[in-house]
């Protein structure tokens, strides 16, 4: 079992859907979440990073992390065809240990 | 915002030679770089994790012979790749993490490497 799970997609949604993209995870000692995009032949962006349990809001960005569920959300309102991209959710336990990433999900917001 | 940067963004070389990549963290400190490679349509997958100033980390199944990595200063990180092979042609990227933020990575744009 891998240790951070994410579908690879890929995620097709209209114009300003709300997209939900998710990861579940098995390393009880992960305590920061990120996420990243990355566009095709370009280095990951960080989008949002979140500290244990808890919602972040970021423009029209939003992370959940439920960590008695091991599972943790990026939603996306009003989605543009400027965020088609990979979508990588990461994680890590802290105390400058590695940060693991899982494989990214595709998303493609057709106009 | 922090800026990584990595040179060259795109290098062909040929079967048997050696290849150095650069990366460099532009308006911050890094104690700490990490050098990554991503085949298509697959994860990053950490290679090597750099100290400044001491022997790099290399994660197991990692050649450290064949990816030479020196972090001789706080804001730059080489890797080399050694006696390369096509099956080494890859995108490699790097990321520094901002001293004192032990969870915020910042990545460079990638080298995409091809060896004939």
């Amino acid at each position: 079992q891998k240790e951070v799970e994410q579908d690879p997609g890929p995620l097709s949604v209209p114009e300003g859907a709300i997209v939900s993209l998710n990861c579940t995870y098995s390393n009880s000692a992960f305590q920061y979440f990120m996420w990243y995009r990355q566009y095709s032949r370009k280095g990951p962006e960080l989008l949002m990073y979140t500290y244990s349990s808890g919602n972040k809001e970021d423009g029209r960005f939003t992370a959940q992390v439920d960590k008695s569920s091991k599972y943790i959300s990026l939603f996306i309102r009003d989605s543009q065809p400027s965020d088609s991209a990979t979508y990588l959710c990461a994680m890590s336990a802290g105390g400058y240990q590695k940060v693991t990433f899982g494989t990214g999900t595709k998303l493609q917001v057709i106009p | 915002g922090a800026v990584v940067s990595q040179h060259p963004s795109r290098v062909i070389c040929k079967s048997g030679t050696s290849v150095k990549i650069e990366c460099r963290s532009l308006d911050f400190q890094a104690t700490t770089m990490f050098w990554y490679r991503q085949f298509p349509k697959q994860s990053l997958m950490l290679m090597a994790t750099s100290n400044e100033g001491s022997k790099a980390t290399y994660e197991q199944g990692v050649e450290k012979d064949k990816f030479l990595i020196n972090h001789a200063s706080l804001t730059l990180s080489t890797l080399t790749v050694t006696s390369a092979h096509p099956e080494d042609s890859s995108f490699y990227i790097c990321s520094a993490e901002q001293t004192g933020f032990d969870y915020e990575q910042y990545f460079g744009p990638g080298t995409r490497l091809t060896v004939t």
